[in-house]
């Protein structure tokens, strides 16, 4: 089993400032890395696929980088609304796997 | 409008069985893979298991392997969850979600699974 390991656990932050997000995969999930978002009360909605495309109507403040093992997204300048958890999720082998999420909190 | 909408959760003792289901709509959904996640009372995300789109293969988490059975009826754009021998454990809320470019996407507002006597 490929285990992701998200850092920081939790980020606190100001809206303005840049948010850099880390997920470290056990073993190398080539590009097979999405990264999601989850606001309490409501579902996960996806926010960037394979390591680095933006999903439809996701802003371009998110971007996304990295393969192999190492992968981050980074919020350029954060908006009230992006004060959420972040989990970042590998699609390479089975069992699929998430990591444990990274709280962004102002 | 492409979106997927649970149903089926609720209260279940111990041992006790329950069925999922999800329908697709807005997409061609015999084309895509499909998966359940869940998440369990402040937890995190965790992958249950996933169907391809002519329900030809199938692959599940150790921890439910031989108790969930995923399947799905593509003339009627459904996805279903067959849970027995339910456990403590696996009170979580439910999420169907369609497999795109290796992603999850959409996802459904979820359905909540109470396993307790």
């Amino acid at each position: 089993e490929i285990v992701l390991t998200q850092s920081p656990v939790t980020l606190s932050l100001s809206p303005g400032e840049r948010a850099t997000l880390s997920c470290r995969a056990s073993q190398s999930v080539s590009s097979y890395l999405a990264w999601y978002q989850q606001k309490p009360g409501q579902a996960p909605s996806l926010l960037i696929y394979g390591a680095s495309n933006r999903a439809t109507g996701i802003p371009a403040r998110f971007s996304g980088s990295g393969s192999g093992t190492d992968f981050t997204l980074t919020i350029s300048s954060l908006e009230p609304e992006d004060f959420a958890v972040y989990y970042c999720h590998q699609r390479s082998n089975w069992p699929l796997t998430f990591g444990q999420g990274t709280r962004l909190e102002i | 409008e492409v979106q997927v909408v649970e149903s089926g959760g609720g209260l279940v003792q111990p041992g006790g069985s329950l069925r999922l289901s999800c329908a697709g709509s807005g997409f061609t959904f015999s084309t895509y893979w499909m998966s359940w996640v869940r998440q369990a009372p402040g937890k995190g995300l965790e992958w249950v298991a996933d169907i391809r789109g002519d329900g030809g293969e199938k692959q599940y988490v150790d921890s439910v392997k031989g108790r969930f059975t995923i399947s799905r009826d593509n003339a009627k754009n459904s996805l279903y969850l067959q849970m027995n021998s339910l456990r403590a454990e696996d009170t979580a809320v439910y999420y169907c979600a369609r497999d795109w470019s290796r992603s999850f996407d959409p996802w459904g507002q979820g359905t909540l699974v109470t396993v307790s006597s």
